[in-house]
C-alpha cells in the first residue's frame, strides 16, 4: 500500500513565523501536491510538482512556497504565517500519469494564533 | 479547466436506504473521474475511478459510479446504507493531460439509525 506520511497531525504556531509542512511518500512517486481544504470550500490546490526540483502553481499559491529536492520528500513553507492560513492542510502523491488516482496523507491542521 | 457540482452540501439516509450522491463535471473532453471519501480527522481516500472501458465501476465498501457521458455525471450510489458510511463524499474529474484534479467542495452524507 502507498504511505504518505506528514509529519504532525497538529501544529500551532503564531503569526509572522516561517512554518514547515512535511511529507514524505513511499512509492517512487513522480508527482506530489499541496492542498488546503476549508469548510465548504472543497480542497484547493496550492502547489504541485511532477518531478524532483520542478513546481507548478496551484489555484492558491500567495503565501506559500514549496521545496522539493528528494522525490520522497515535498515541503510546504509559509515564509510569514497569518491568521488566515489557519486551515487543514493535505499532501498528496500519484504516478506520473494523469490516469492515476492521488494518495492522501492524513492532514496536518495548523492554527495560527 | 474542468469544474465540477457536487448537489446537495448535506445529505441524510436511514441505515438501509439507498445511497445517491450527484456529481456533474463540464468538460468537452472525456475526463477521468474519482470518488474519494473522507472520514472525521483524517486524509482522502480513494473509493472509486473511471478511466477507460465499462461505464459502471465497482469500488469499495458497495459502492459503485455510472459515467454518463450524454449528461456529464457521474453520481455515487450504495443500494443499502450503513452507519459506517457517515463521510464526506468528493467528486474529482481530471482533463486528459492534466496533472491537476478539480475536487467538488464535498458532500457530507449523514446516516440515521
Amino acid at each position: 500500500d502507498v504511505k504518505v506520511t506528514q509529519s504532525s497531525r497538529y501544529l500551532v504556531k503564531r503569526t509572522g513565523e516561517k512554518v514547515f509542512l512535511e511529507c514524505v511518500q513511499d512509492m517512487d512517486h513522480e508527482n506530489m501536491f499541496w492542498y488546503r481544504q476549508d469548510p465548504g470550500l472543497g480542497l484547493r490546490l496550492i502547489y504541485f510538482s511532477y518531478d524532483v526540483k520542478m513546481k507548478e502553481k496551484g489555484d492558491i499559491p500567495e503565501g506559500y512556497s514549496v521545496s522539493r529536492e528528494k522525490k520522497e520528500r515535498f515541503s510546504l513553507i509559509l515564509e510569514s504565517a497569518s491568521t488566515n492560513q489557519t486551515s487543514m492542510y493535505l499532501c498528496a502523491s500519484r504516478r506520473g500519469t494523469v490516469n492515476q488516482p492521488q494518495h492522501f496523507g492524513d492532514g496536518t491542521r495548523l492554527s495560527i494564533l | 479547466a474542468q469544474s465540477v457540482t457536487q448537489l446537495g452540501s448535506h445529505v441524510s439516509v436511514s441505515e438501509g436506504a439507498l445511497v445517491l450522491l450527484r456529481c456533474n463535471y463540464s468538460s468537452s473532453v472525456p475526463p477521468y473521474l474519482f470518488w474519494y471519501v473522507q472520514y472525521p480527522n483524517q486524509g482522502l481516500q480513494l473509493l472509486l475511478k473511471y478511466t477507460t472501458g465499462a461505464t459502471l465501476v465497482k469500488g469499495i465498501n458497495g459502492f459503485e459510479a455510472e459515467f454518463k457521458k450524454s449528461e456529464t455525471s457521474f453520481h455515487l450510489t450504495k443500494p443499502s446504507a450503513h452507519m459506517s458510511d457517515a463521510a464526506e463524499y468528493f467528486c474529482a474529474p481530471s482533463g486528459a493531460g492534466s496533472y491537476q484534479l478539480t475536487f467538488g467542495k464535498g458532500t457530507k452524507l449523514s446516516v440515521i439509525p
